[in-house]
């Protein structure tokens, strides 16, 4: 079964720094990765997500990931974070037909 | 484009009460995903549909939940009778089809409190 770790539940960084979010993932085939956002009260949006195409995956409000296979890594960056970017991120794996997601990291942003 | 909505977005019960609650996937998706959301944890998938028709049940607590999709478009998670460890943010998802590298939309969620 695949599955993902997201390494830290909480990360705080001053506005303009650089924004790093870890996710590794365990997968028996070739992986599909998914990053989410989650505003409080709301539901989950998607960020970006890797088909197996381009390994650097850019995606909406500045955010991109790299997939690294030799590190089996999926890790979120913003080269500077705005006070927007505070919520609670999710990385997600596709399990055939389902989406496998980590426990999730919440986003602080210090001004 | 209308997003997926879900109703109620609040709810707070007894346990061994029963709870319903509502989902309206985006104009034209065929897969439904029901997820249950535990404080501080990831969303875990409960059930799919492929249309009307169920393609993963297979950690959905059937002995308390149940759920169905009538004519392919609206969907209901039921939980009776309801147990503390219910409590959590139940989200509504939709895609297009089930390829593995489909974005799935969420809906808001219905969060539920059992007391």
């Amino acid at each position: 079964a695949q599955s993902v770790t997201q390494l830290g539940s909480h990360v705080s960084v001053s506005e303009g720094a650089l924004v790093l979010l870890r996710c590794n993932y365990s997968s028996s085939v070739p992986p599909y990765l998914f990053w989410y956002v989650q505003y409080p009260n709301q539901g989950l949006q998607l960020l970006l997500k890797y088909t197996s195409a381009a390994t650097l995956v850019k995606g909406i409000n500045g955010f991109e990931a790299e997939f690294k296979k030799s590190e089996t890594s999926f890790h979120l960056t913003k080269p500077s974070a705005h006070m927007s970017d505070a919520a609670e991120y999710f990385c997600a794996v596709s399990d055939g037909n389902k989406l496998v997601f980590g426990a999730g990291t919440i986003l602080r942003v210090k001004s | 484009e209308a997003g997926v909505a879900q109703s109620p977005r609040y709810k707070i019960i007894e346990k061994r009460q029963s709870v319903a609650f509502w989902c309206n996937p985006i104009s034209g998706h065929a897969t439904l995903y029901w997820y249950q959301q535990i404080l501080g944890q990831g969303p875990k998938l409960l059930i799919q549909f492929q249309n009307n028709g169920v393609v993963d049940d297979s950690q959905l607590p059937k002995d308390r939940f149940s759920a169905e999709r009538l004519k392919g478009v609206d969907s209901t998670l039921k939980i009776q009778p309801a147990k503390l460890e219910d409590s959590a943010v139940y989200l509504c998802a939709s895609s297009t089809g089930v390829v593995r590298t489909d974005t799935q939309y969420f809906g808001p969620g219905t969060r539920l409190t059992v007391l």
